[in-house]
């Protein structure tokens, strides 16, 4: 059974850069893109990016070039940076396996994700 | 404002019926398939629905999918007190080459 474990630090000040990672457990790491999802208190899911096994990366249009997701295939293990955080960037962040292909067709990227992580609350506060 | 479009909230009795809509457009929805994730309070989304219609092992039947165009439906029977909670839609868009979600909708089961 694959899980997802991940960790990092809880409370930024402004302007520093967030730094998260998530390990897979149990299951391949290959055929699959492994995202970065958030949420801010009291609102709804925002995707910030994905990773495959070989390196291939998509990013939300909305980061504006702030967030770098890397792999480490050797670990099992995928990581998140976020550059320049402000309180905007004040959510829980969650890691999860994305499906990029159905039964009739594949995608670009994520069109499901089928287990998440236990959530990493990131508070960025002065 | 997200890309994908949900209502706030919805409301039924237990053991009655309930849909949940989500619109969007060509570039998500109506060429890519579509998922929804249930989200308790205080947990991890967890994958109701795959691939418009599809139920992923452990997920019951009263749980349902479907597509038709730019827009889909969850559909919820046989309501229990236990399915209150944040539902959302999530697909690809090709144009933004990125995954997007729904704001959300809030079940009360009243």
């Amino acid at each position: 059974q694959v899980q997802l474990q991940q960790w990092g630090a809880g409370l930024l000040k402004p302007s520093e850069t967030l730094s998260l990672t998530c390990a897979v457990y149990g299951g391949s790491f290959s055929g699959y893109f492994w995202s970065w999802i958030r949420q801010p208190p009291g609102k709804g899911l925002e995707w910030i990016g994905e990773i495959n096994h070989s390196g291939s990366t998509n990013y939300s249009p909305s980061l504006k070039s702030r967030g770098t997701i890397s792999v480490d295939t050797s670990k099992n293990r995928f990581s998140l940076k976020l550059s320049s955080v402000t309180a905007a960037d004040t959510a829980l962040y969650y890691c999860a396996r994305g499906w990029y292909c159905s039964s009739t067709s594949c995608y670009g990227g994520s069109y499901a994700f089928d287990i998440w992580g236990q959530g990493t609350m990131v508070t960025v506060s002065s | 404002q997200s890309v994908l479009t949900q209502p706030p909230s919805v409301s039924a009795a237990p053991g009655q019926k309930v849909t949940i809509s989500c619109s969007g457009s060509s570039s998500n929805i109506g060429n890519n398939s579509l998922s929804w994730y249930q989200q308790l309070p205080g947990t991890a989304p967890k994958l109701l629905i795959y691939e418009n219609n599809k139920r992923p092992s452990g997920i019951p039947d009263r749980f349902s999918g479907s597509k038709s165009g730019t827009s889909a439906t969850l559909g919820i029977t046989g309501l229990q007190t236990g399915d209150e909670a944040d539902y959302y839609c999530g697909t690809w868009d090709s144009s933004l080459s990125a995954a997007v979600f729904g704001g959300g909708t809030k079940l009360t089961v009243l």
